[in-house]
């Protein structure tokens, strides 16, 4: 199995709504991601998830709250979302943490927030 | 602060025919480039990568060369194909960056009958 896998693909919600995104690999890989993409830009980086511990959140506001419950799985929470969040939220995988970082990505959740 | 720059919105290319794209970087921390490929709805594709050991790395149609002095790496595509448009970014790592891939804004290209 060579592929990282999200639910949902779409995903709308209200601002008062919680919701969460899942991603699933198993590759084997020790590190995972999220990042962010709105249209016509580059993937941002959120968090990073090394042997199940958060080691980096790139000063995520705190309605956005990740969750890593085993080396398989990686969940991201959402609370009191504003329509602005509405973007691509993209899920990667990587062996491991290093310099030498080839991450695979899985298609996706797209997130309307109304 | 945009570490990764490509300056190419977008290009078009005929099918049969070379496609280069190019990738500009002012980290010199950066020792480990990638180049990705998108299409709409999907997830980045990992292509191929190359380390600031090497000058070039090939994989079948595509090459990527690195010249380190000018901080600049291109992708080449040789033939293009129809199924090659899409949304290529380079990215970066490296010592010192906590092994964040930082990207580029991307080029479109489009591969023409």
């Amino acid at each position: 199995d060579t592929e990282v896998t999200q639910t949902p693909k779409h995903l709308v919600m209200g601002m008062t709504n919680k919701k969460s995104l899942k991603c699933e690999q198993h590759m084997g890989h020790r590190a995972m991601y999220w990042y962010k993409q709105k249209a016509k830009k580059p993937p941002e980086l959120m968090f990073v998830y090394s042997y199940e511990k958060l080691s980096i959140n790139e000063s995520v506001p705190s309605r956005f709250s990740p969750e890593c419950p085993n080396s398989s799985l990686l969940n991201l929470h959402l609370h009191a979302l504003q329509p602005e969040d509405s973007a691509l939220y993209l899920c990667a995988s990587s062996p491991q943490r290093g310099v030498y970082n080839e991450q695979f990505f899985g298609p996706g959740t797209r997130l309307t927030v109304l | 602060d945009q570490q990764v720059k490509q300056n190419s919105p977008s290009l078009s290319v005929q099918e049969g025919r070379i496609s280069i794209l190019n990738c500009d970087y002012t980290n010199s921390m950066f020792d480990y480039f990638l180049w990705y490929k998108k299409y709409p709805a999907e997830g980045p594709t990992f292509l191929i990568s190359i380390s600031s050991i090497k000058d070039k790395n090939e994989d079948g149609r595509f090459t990527v060369f690195l010249n380190k002095s000018a901080k600049h790496l291109s992708l080449h595509i040789v033939p293009s194909q129809p199924g090659d448009s899409a949304v290529y970014f380079c990215a970066a790592s490296g010592t010192g960056t906590a092994s964040k891939l930082t990207f580029g804004t991307g080029t479109r290209l489009q591969v023409t009958l």
